[in-house]
C-alpha cells in the first residue's frame, strides 16, 4: 500500500541554522513527490515537487529535496533557517501529476531565535 | 498570481444537517479535489473530479457526500446529513500539471 512516513513529528532548530525534513515512502511506481508548508490557520503551499529527472529539485523559499531511489527518501533542506519558517511540513507522494496525493503525518518546525 | 478561494472560512452546523462548502478553482485548471484534515491528523484525500465527473474517491466519501460543478467556476462539496466525525478542515485543491494549489480551507465543526 501506498504511504508516506515522516518520523520526526517536531523539531526545533535555531534561525540561521541548516534543516533536513525526513521523507519516507512506500510505492510499488515512480512516485510524485510533493512537499508542502502550512503556516497556523493557511492552506497548503507547494514547495516542490519531483516528477522526473535532475533529483535534486530547487523549490520557493530557498528550499530543496533530494530524491534518492535507493533509500525511498525525499528529505527537504535548507541550509539557514529564518524564522518565518516556523510552520508544519508535509510529504506527499501520488501515482501522477493528477492523482490523489498521500500525506505523512507532518513535521511541525519551531524556530528560535 | 492566481488562486483557490474557498467560502466559508469557517462553519458551524447541527449533527444530522446538510452543509455545503464551496470553492473557486484556478480558471484554467482541469483537474479538482477535495480534501480533509481532523484536527492534529494528516491530509486525507477526499475525492477527485475531471471532465465533469469523480475520477477516484477514497473510503471516506461515502453517500453522505457529493460534489458538483454547478456552473463551470464554483466546484462543492455537500455533505447531506453531517456526523459529529466530519468535524474537519476541508481543503479544496485544483491544478492541471499536479495539485500544486491548495485553498486556505473551511473549518466545519459539528455540534
Amino acid at each position: 500500500a501506498q504511504s508516506v512516513t515522516q518520523p520526526d513529528i517536531h523539531i526545533t532548530v535555531s534561525e540561521g541554522a541548516s534543516l533536513e525534513l525526513r521523507c519516507n515512502y512506500s510505492y510499488g511506481a515512480t512516485p510524485y513527490l510533493f512537499w508542502y508548508v502550512q503556516s497556523p490557520g493557511q492552506g497548503l503551499q507547494l514547495l516542490l515537487k519531483y516528477f522526473s529527472g535532475d533529483t535534486l529539485v530547487q523549490g520557493i523559499k530557498g528550499f530543496e529535496a533530494e530524491f534518492k531511489r535507493s533509500q525511498s527518501s525525499f528529505n527537504l533542506r535548507k541550509p539557514s533557517v529564518h524564522w518565518s519558517d516556523a510552520a508544519e511540513y508535509f510529504c506527499a507522494v501520488g501515482a501522477s501529476n493528477t492523482d490523489k496525493l498521500i500525506f505523512g503525518t507532518g513535521t511541525r518546525l519551531q524556530v528560535f531565535p | 498570481e492566481p488562486e483557490v478561494t474557498q467560502t466559508p472560512s469557517h462553519q458551524v452546523t447541527q449533527m444530522g444537517q446538510e452543509v455545503i462548502l464551496r470553492c473557486v478553482p484556478i480558471s484554467n485548471h482541469l483537474y479538482f479535489y477535495w480534501y480533509r484534515q481532523i484536527l492534529g491528523q494528516k491530509v486525507e484525500f477526499l475525492v477527485s473530479f475531471y471532465n465533469n465527473e469523480i475520477s477516484e474517491k477514497s473510503e471516506i466519501f461515502d453517500d453522505q457526500f457529493s460534489v458538483e460543478r454547478p456552473d463551470g467556476s464554483n466546484f462543492t462539496l455537500k455533505i447531506r446529513s453531517t456526523k459529529l466525525e466530519d468535524s474537519a478542515m476541508y481543503f479544496c485543491a485544483s491544478g492541471n500539471t499536479g495539485v500544486g494549489y491548495f485553498g486556505p480551507g473551511t473549518r466545519l465543526t459539528v455540534t
